[in-house]
């Protein structure tokens, strides 16, 4: 069975800041990484995922086979980056369903 | 484009009620999805429809929740009768099929109370 793990329920950072989110992650197989976003007020939403490999409002995640990670960065936060991160992980055969961590609310102090 | 529908936006009952949510998916999104969102959790596949069709269910408590996407567009998500422990966001979220599947869309979800 697949597993996410989110080791950080709440992340603090000053604005200009690096910012990382960690993601563990436990399958068997080759999966396919996501991270939501859900800013205040909002739907959940797709931030980016693994397979694209592009930078979405300045964040980045590689995937990290050896460690199981998809760690979730971007070099200088923002005051709008503040919002409830959810690491998913998909499966790559079967039913193919998402399975999400319990999510990091990231605050960013102006 | 219109996005996922859902409604209610809120609902209180009482334990051993029932209560019914509705959910319009994107047009022409084939894949429709239920999910659970306990406070301070990340959501939980409920069940899973392609099209008209019931692909993955096996989280669904079967005993008291239902679900069902009679015409493969809108659908129905109900608890008969409820508990304490079904307070949580429901969410719908729909998706394009084939690799488009990837990206779920979401609704606003129904904040459902069991008091």
């Amino acid at each position: 069975a697949q597993r996410v793990t989110q080791p950080e329920k709440l992340l603090s950072v000053f604005k200009g800041a690096p910012v990382e989110l960690k993601c563990n992650y436990s399958y068997s197989g080759s999966p396919e990484l996501f991270w939501y976003v859900q800013y205040s007020r909002q739907r959940l939403q797709l931030l980016l995922r693994h397979i694209s490999r592009e930078s979405i409002k300045g964040f980045t995640a590689d995937l990290n086979k050896g460690e199981t990670s998809f760690h979730l960065k971007k070099p200088f936060a923002q005051e709008e980056d503040s919002a409830m991160y959810y690491c998913a992980l998909r499966a790559n055969f079967g039913n193919e369903k998402l399975t999400f961590g319990t999510g990091t609310r990231l605050t960013i102090i102006p | 484009e219109a996005g996922v529908a859902q409604s209610p936006r809120y609902k209180i009952i009482e334990k051993r009620q029932s209560v019914a949510f509705w959910c319009n998916p994107i047009s022409g999104h084939a894949t429709l999805y239920w999910y659970q969102q306990i406070l301070g959790q990340g959501p939980k596949l409920l069940i899973q429809f392609q099209n008209n069709g019931v692909v993955d269910d096996s989280q669904l408590p079967k005993d008291r929740f239902s679900a069902e996407r009679l015409k493969g567009v809108d659908s129905t998500l109900k608890i008969q009768p409820a508990k304490l422990e079904d307070s949580a966001v429901y969410l719908c979220a729909s998706s394009l099929e084939g690799a488009a599947k990837n990206i779920q869309y979401f609704g606003a979800g129904t904040r459902l109370s069991v008091l």
